[in-house]
């Protein structure tokens, strides 16, 4: 089975401040993770994934196998960052993504 | 706008009446994925296509549900039947192959 857990549901932090949002998930083969973001009254967009190893408007991500974990970390967040973040997971099938619950960032001025 | 496309963006019906959502893909994207989203929850898978064939459906919540993908191009949801329990939005998928899906705007329903 597959599962992803987002423990914060709410992270507010002052702009400049480094942003780190956790995903832990449960998987027993080679999963995919993902990053997707949402912003107010906006669809859902893929921010980032694993496999790419690469910094998306200044966030990157780290799968660590050991803990299974993918938090997404910024060093100094924006007030554009404010958006709800989801962590999600492709298994080995790869035809369905199994998200977390999701973590509300808001960036104060 | 290239993006995926649905309609309607809100629905709202009384308990016990049948809906129907549609969802248009992202043009050359051959698999097509429906997701349910509650308040305060992550998207949850319901079930994907691959061109016309249905390969996953075990997800869908109850026999209440059913979708198709005729063509293979656009789909359609179907709930019979609604429940109160229903309400939520729904979401729709494109992508192509296992790459990155793209998701549509969603549908909003509302079951009184």
């Amino acid at each position: 089975a597959q599962r992803v857990t987002q423990p914060e549901k709410l992270l507010s932090v002052f702009k400049g401040a480094p942003v780190e949002l956790k995903c832990n998930y449960s998987y027993s083969g080679s999963p995919e993770l993902f990053w997707y973001v949402q912003y107010s009254r906006q669809r859902l967009q893929l921010l980032l994934r694993h496999i790419s190893r690469e910094s998306i408007k200044g966030f990157t991500a780290d799968l660590n196998k050991g803990e299974t974990s993918f938090h997404l970390k910024k060093p100094f967040a924006q007030e554009e960052d404010s958006a709800m973040y989801y962590c999600a997971l492709s298994g080995n099938a790869g035809n369905m993504l199994t998200f977390g619950g999701g973590t509300r960032l808001m960036v104060k001025p | 706008d290239t993006g995926v496309s649905q309609n309607p963006r809100h629905k709202i019906t009384k308990r016990g009446q049948n809906v129907t959502f549609r969802c248009d893909p992202i043009s050359e994207h051959n698999r097509l994925y429906w997701y349910r989203q509650t308040l305060g929850q992550g998207p949850e898978f319901l079930t994907y296509f691959q061109n016309e064939a249905q390969l996953e459906k075990s997800r869908l919540l109850s026999d209440r549900f059913s979708a198709e993908r005729p063509k293979g191009s656009f789909s359609t949801l179907e709930i019979q039947r609604t429940e109160q329990g229903d309400s939520a939005m729904y979401l729709c998928a494109s992508s192509l192959e296992v790459r990155i899906q793209f998701f549509g705007p969603g549908t909003r329903l509302t079951v009184l």
